[in-house]
């Protein structure tokens, strides 16, 4: 069975550099995708970005600028990094794996499993 | 960026009922990269149908998906007390990958 977790400060100063670990257990990161997707409080979800085992990312438009991804396969972890935060960043940051595969002549992408959530607060 | 519109915002029913949920995309959709997910108040999402119609593992039968297009269905019959909590449509169709804005079914 293959379980996410989430680590990282649960508070971050204004302008400083959010900083977290998604450790999966019970399974290989090899030739998968894996997600962050966060959610203010009370709101909806919003896709950070995604990466795959060798690397390869793919982030929102509205964060790009911000954010950065990394893995390590041969310790089960990746990771998220979003500088210059503000209190906008405040949200439930969710690490996620990204299914993606073939079947025939259909193609399948979505979230199937996700971690419980880390809250993260940006303030002074 | 597609924006996936969720109605009725919530919904509220008794036990037993069926529940109707709608996802309406601002552009044609592949079925195939459309989800749902449940999220019960301080749980993580979960999974409910992928491909638009296809249960996930562990997902009772009582959920069903259905739609093309731009038009999409989360349906579940029988309402039990345990299925009190909003629901996501996502579309993984066209970067970037985008929720509904939920709706939350209340028993």
């Amino acid at each position: 069975q293959v379980v996410l977790q989430e680590s990282g400060p649960g508070l971050v100063k204004p302008s400083e550099t959010l900083s977290l670990t998604c450790t999966v257990s019970g399974g290989s990161l090899d030739r998968k995708y894996w997600g962050w997707i966060r959610q203010p409080a009370g709101k909806g979800l919003e896709y950070i970005g995604r990466i795959y085992s060798t690397g390869t990312t793919n982030y929102h438009p509205s964060l790009q600028s911000r954010v950065s991804m990394s893995i390590d396969t041969s310790s089960g972890q990746f990771s998220l990094k979003l500088i210059s935060v503000t209190a906008a960043d405040t949200a439930i940051y969710f690490c996620a794996q990204s299914l993606q595969y073939c079947s025939g002549n259909n193609c399948f992408r979505y979230f199937d499993l996700w971690g419980r959530g880390t809250l993260v607060t940006v303030s002074s | 960026e597609i924006v996936l519109t969720q109605s009725p915002a919530t919904l509220s029913f008794s036990p037993g009922e069926r529940a109707t949920l709608s996802c309406r995309a601002s552009q044609t959709v592949t079925s195939t990269f459309l989800s749902w997910y449940q999220q019960r108040p301080g749980q993580a999402p979960r999974l409910l149908i992928y491909g638009a119609s296809t249960r996930a593992t562990g997902i009772p039968a009582r959920f069903s998906g259905s739609g093309s297009g731009t038009d999409f269905t989360l349906t579940i019959g029988s309402l039990q007390p345990e299925d009190s909590a909003v629901y996501y449509c996502h579309q993984d169709s066209y970067l970037p990958p985008t929720f509904g804005g939920g709706t939350k079914v209340e028993l």
